[in-house]
């Protein structure tokens, strides 16, 4: 079973602070990671997507990957209220002609003005 | 505008009656996905479709049934024998040219009345 491991949260930072999302996963062979963000009620948007390890920079926001410790992060730079939201780390799997994504169960942030 | 058109938004199930969730694409996307959300929970893989005429079961295939006669159109049956439908249901798609970047419709919500 391919797993995606994220700490629930909710994660509290002061508006203006750097917030940092972690996520694990279990199978060494994944080529592909996403973050996605869903505030409550609403479908997942994607934010950014890594492939390579490294840094990956989007405006305010940092995708980090380390396929050798099986660890993928996000930092939100200047974080807004508008930021609260549930975050999403999924990470794609693909063979035998079939390409799929696992999900996290996500981790809530939560901006204080 | 393109993307993912899901219908109803939200639904409203009897006890033993099958309800058919509509999702409609106009991105050309090759790929599409239904997932299920249960509250405070990850998305979980139901059913996936890679071309037309072809689909595969994900993680929760059981209770669901899906059809796959056109490219842009994926619709998913909840069967009477799921016996715990009460969730948010998402469907999605992607394609190999567009990094296979998966993108997500709006969501319809079920409940079981």
């Amino acid at each position: 079973q391919k797993e995606v491991e994220q700490n629930s949260g909710p994660l509290s930072v002061p508006e203006g602070a750097i917030a940092s999302l972690n996520c694990t996963y279990s199978d060494r062979g994944s080529q592909s990671f996403f973050w996605y963000r869903q505030y409550s009620g609403k479908s997942p948007e994607l934010i950014m997507f890594i492939y390579s390890n490294g840094d990956k920079e989007d405006g305010r926001f940092t995708a980090q990957l380390n396929k050798a410790s099986q660890y993928v992060s996000l930092l939100i730079r200047d974080s807004q209220p508008s930021d609260s939201a549930t975050y999403l780390c999924a990470v794609a799997y693909s063979g035998a002609g079939s390409y799929q994504l696992t999900f996290g169960k996500g981790t809530k942030l939560s901006v204080i003005p | 505008d393109g993307g993912i058109t899901q219908s109803p938004k939200y639904l409203f199930r009897k006890e033993g009656q099958n309800v058919t969730l509509s999702c409609e694409q106009n991105l050309n996307h090759d790929a599409m996905y239904w997932y299920r959300q249960d509250p405070g929970q990850g998305l979980r893989l139901i059913y996936y479709s890679q071309i037309v005429n072809d689909f595969q079961k994900g993680d929760i295939a059981e209770g669901y049934s899906v059809s796959r006669e056109k490219k842009e159109s994926f619709p998913l049956t909840v069967t009477s024998a799921q016996k715990n439908p009460t969730a948010f249901y998402l469907c999605a798609s992607s394609n190999w040219n567009s990094g296979n970047t998966i993108y997500f419709g709006e969501g319809s919500w079920l409940t079981v009345v």
